[in-house]
C-alpha cells in the first residue's frame, strides 16, 4: 500500500536555528514526492517537488528536502527559521489510482506536521 | 490569473440540507479534483475530473455528486448533509491528469459545519 508518514504532530524551533520536519513515504515503483504548507484559514501551497535527479530539491520561501532512497524519506529543511514559517506542512507522495474508466494518479497526503518557530 | 478559486468561505447547514460547494479555475487545466481535509486524517479525494464532461469517484464519494460542464468549473454538491460531512473542502487543478512532473494548485478551502 502507498503511504506517507509525518511522524511528528508538532515541531518547535527558535527563530534563526535550523529546522527539519520528517516525512517518510512507502510506494512502489518511483516515488514522487511533493511538499506543501497551510497557513491558518488559508488553502494549501506547493512548496516543491522531486520527481528525479538531484536529491536536493530546493523550493520556495528558503525552504529545502533532501530525498534519501535508502531510507525512504522526504525531510524538509530550512538553515534559519522565520517566525513567519509557523503553519502546517504537508508532505504527500503521488499514488497510482487506476480506477473504472479513467487511469489517473492523486496525491496521498501526510496527517502534516504543524511547525511552530518562537522568536 | 486568480488560480484556483472557491466559494462559499465557510458555510453551516442543518442536517439533510443540500449545498454546492463552488470551486473554479483560469489556468485552463484538465485535471481537477475534490478533497477533504479532516485533524489526523490528511487529505482525501472525494472526486476527480480529466477534462470537462468526464468525472470521476475518488476514495470517499459518498454522499458528493460533481459534474464538469466547463473546463474552468467544478462544483461539488451535498445532496443530504449530515454531521460527518463536517469538514475542510479543498479544491484543486494541474495541468493534465497524468505525468509525475504535474503540480496541483489548491483553492484556499471551504469550511463546512453540519449540524
Amino acid at each position: 500500500a502507498q503511504s506517507v508518514a509525518q511522524p511528528e504532530d508538532q515541531v518547535n524551533v527558535a527563530e534563526g536555528n535550523p529546522l527539519t520536519v520528517k516525512c517518510t513515504y512507502s510506494v512502489s515503483g518511483n516515488p514522487y514526492l511533493f511538499w506543501y504548507v497551510q497557513y491558518p484559514n488559508r488553502g494549501l501551497q506547493f512548496l516543491l517537488k522531486y520527481i528525479t535527479g538531484d536529491n536536493l530539491v530546493k523550493g520556495s520561501y528558503g525552504f529545502e528536502a533532501e530525498f534519501n532512497k535508502s531510507q525512504t524519506s522526504f525531510h524538509l529543511k530550512k538553515p534559519s527559521a522565520l517566525v513567519s514559517d509557523s503553519a502546517l506542512y504537508f508532505c504527500a507522495v503521488r499514488g497510482e489510482w487506476v480506477l473504472r474508466a479513467y487511469n489517473t494518479d492523486k496525491l496521498i497526503f501526510g496527517t502534516g506536521t504543524r511547525l511552530q518557530v518562537f522568536p | 490569473n486568480a488560480g484556483v478559486t472557491q466559494t462559499p468561505k465557510f458555510q453551516v447547514l442543518k442536517t439533510g440540507q443540500s449545498m454546492t460547494l463552488q470551486c473554479a479555475q483560469d489556468m485552463n487545466h484538465e485535471y481537477m479534483s475534490w478533497y477533504r481535509q479532516d485533524p489526523g486524517m490528511g487529505l482525501r479525494l472525494i472526486h476527480y475530473s480529466v477534462g470537462a464532461g468526464i468525472t470521476d469517484q475518488g476514495e470517499v464519494p459518498n454522499g458528493y455528486n460533481v459534474s464538469r460542464s466547463t473546463t474552468e468549473d467544478f462544483p461539488l454538491r451535498l445532496l443530504s448533509a449530515a454531521p460527518s460531512q463536517t469538514s475542510v473542502y479543498f479544491c484543486a487543478s494541474s495541468r493534465t491528469s497524468g505525468g509525475p512532473g504535474e503540480t496541483q494548485y489548491f483553492g484556499p478551502g471551504t469550511r463546512l459545519l453540519v449540524l
